[in-house]
């Protein structure tokens, strides 16, 4: 069966610019994580969805990362002015329901900000 | 302990060797453990998720173990072949949420 797609693979932005990435998670899976791994560290967390809401958006790291997931499948991450910090793999995973079952990952969006 | 700190960060192994490392996270507040495999352009994959004080799972040569009391969980793989070759990342879960809280990893490279 399909599993978690992510896109685009990789996405080369200029600073300033604007990039949205694209998570479909598995179908029927009703919750919805974003992270990102920068260079030698594990994945960070980002935000949570629980259906269409957010129910946790503490990992954003500021204002110019948004995310929406408006009928509860498909999410997308939006990033404003990008930096050169912003350069990372950004992760979509996805699960049945909330909780400790296991995540399905997508295999990540590498962005570089030049 | 307030992260999640695996060890080694990397481990070269033999063929045919046996080798395990260690993941450490807080003691307070557990929920569950995960481990990850996350081989080089592919999806991270889910080997175990890891519940219970003195749980141990095993998926074919690759087995875990987790301590909440104290805090930690071992990986081992037996008789590693270069298939194993990968990034181990452990995730800590604190709550119902799921929200994953990784470790940086320990990168294995196997040669024959």
């Amino acid at each position: 069966g399909a599993g978690v797609s992510q896109t685009p693979s990789n996405k080369v932005t200029e600073k300033g610019k604007y990039v949205e990435l694209r998570c479909d998670p598995i179908s029927g899976h009703t919750a919805l994580y974003w992270y990102r791994q920068s260079l030698g560290q594990g994945p960070e967390f980002l935000i949570y969805f629980q259906g269409t809401g957010a129910a946790d958006d503490s990992g954003l790291p500021n204002d110019r990362f948004f995310a929406v997931r408006p009928e509860g499948s498909v999410s997308t991450l939006k990033i404003q002015r990008t930096e050169r910090g912003d350069s990372a793999v950004y992760l979509c995973a996805s699960s049945p329901t909330a909780g400790g079952t296991e995540a399905f990952f997508g295999q990540g969006t590498r962005l570089t900000v030049v | 302990i307030l992260n999640v700190e695996q060890s080694p960060q990397s481990l070269h192994v033999q063929e045919g060797d046996s080798t395990n490392f260690t993941c450490s996270f807080p003691s307070s507040n557990f929920y569950a453990l995960h481990w990850y495999r996350w081989e080089t352009a592919k999806s991270p994959e889910a080997l175990f998720v890891m519940t219970l004080n003195g749980d141990e799972k095993k998926k074919g040569r690759i087995s875990a173990t987790l301590n909440t009391k104290e805090g930690y969980s071992y990986l081992y793989i037996k008789g590693s072949q270069p298939e194993d070759s990968a990034t181990y990342l452990c995730a800590f879960i604190a709550d119902s949420w799921g929200k994953l809280q990784f470790g940086a990893g320990t990168q294995v490279v196997v040669t024959p």
